[in-house]
């Protein structure tokens, strides 16, 4: 089984509300991923938790914060974003370092 | 550091004509390889990874992919196209020492004309 899950699927908040992006792996996948992909674009990496650790932090605005409670959830909760923060949110996991990323569903969150 | 050109944003073909998408990749070590295809609203599904073993490798759909080391390339090919193959699709790689970084490449859109 190679699944990653993700909730919601959309997401529309306005500028002051706090949200929250869940990402789940049953895997036993140790690397897990936040990307965030605007239309006709490559996905952007935005952090990356190795062993609950978060090891890679790409220069992400501070409204962006992500969490892995235990090595099977990610979060990624948000707060005060922009307009230009609507974009499709993508959560991978891999088994290590280099290895196959596997990639979720997404969530579509638009900011209104 | 490494990095991925993919060739042509879109691509169009036939149904039943031969599939060519291009992938030139730079990296200073041995690379992994991998191609992904994401269909509209949709996540990353992975369709073939090179990681070393046989420079050939077959993945889902009928796709596959040759590395070819001396032309830095690693085109994905599929003899016939199918109504169904229409996406985008991601040429990515990854090297022992790049401590989790995937770097993409542009993408390309691929259409299949009936």
């Amino acid at each position: 089984d190679t699944e990653v899950t993700q909730t919601p699927k959309h997401l529309v908040m306005g500028m002051t509300n706090k949200k929250s992006l869940k990402c789940e792996q049953h895997m036993g996948h140790r690397a897990m991923y936040w990307y965030k992909q605007k239309a006709k674009k490559p996905p952007e990496l935005m952090f990356v938790y190795s062993y609950e650790k978060l090891s890679i932090n790409e220069s992400v605005p501070s409204r962006f914060s992500p969490e892995c409670p235990n090595s099977s959830l990610l979060n990624l909760h948000l707060h005060a974003l922009q307009p230009e923060d609507s974009a499709l949110y993508l959560c991978a996991s891999s088994q290590a370092d280099p290895d196959t990323q596997y990639f979720g569903p997404g969530t579509r969150l638009t900011v209104l | 550091a490494q990095s991925v050109t993919q060739l042509g944003s879109h691509v169009s073909v036939s149904e039943g004509a031969l599939v060519l998408l291009r992938c030139n990749y730079s990296s200073s070590v041995p690379p992994y390889l991998f191609w992904y295809v994401q269909y509209p609203n949709q996540g990353l599904q992975l369709l073939l990874k090179y990681t070393s073993a046989a420079t050939l490798v077959k993945g889902i759909n009928g796709f596959e992919a040759e590395f070819k080391k001396s032309e830095t390339s690693f085109h994905l090919t599929k003899p016939s196209a199918h109504m169904s193959d229409a996406a985008e699709y991601f040429c990515a790689v990854t090297q022992n020492n790049a401590g989790n970084m995937l770097t993409f490449g542009g993408g390309t859109r691929l259409m299949v004309k009936p």
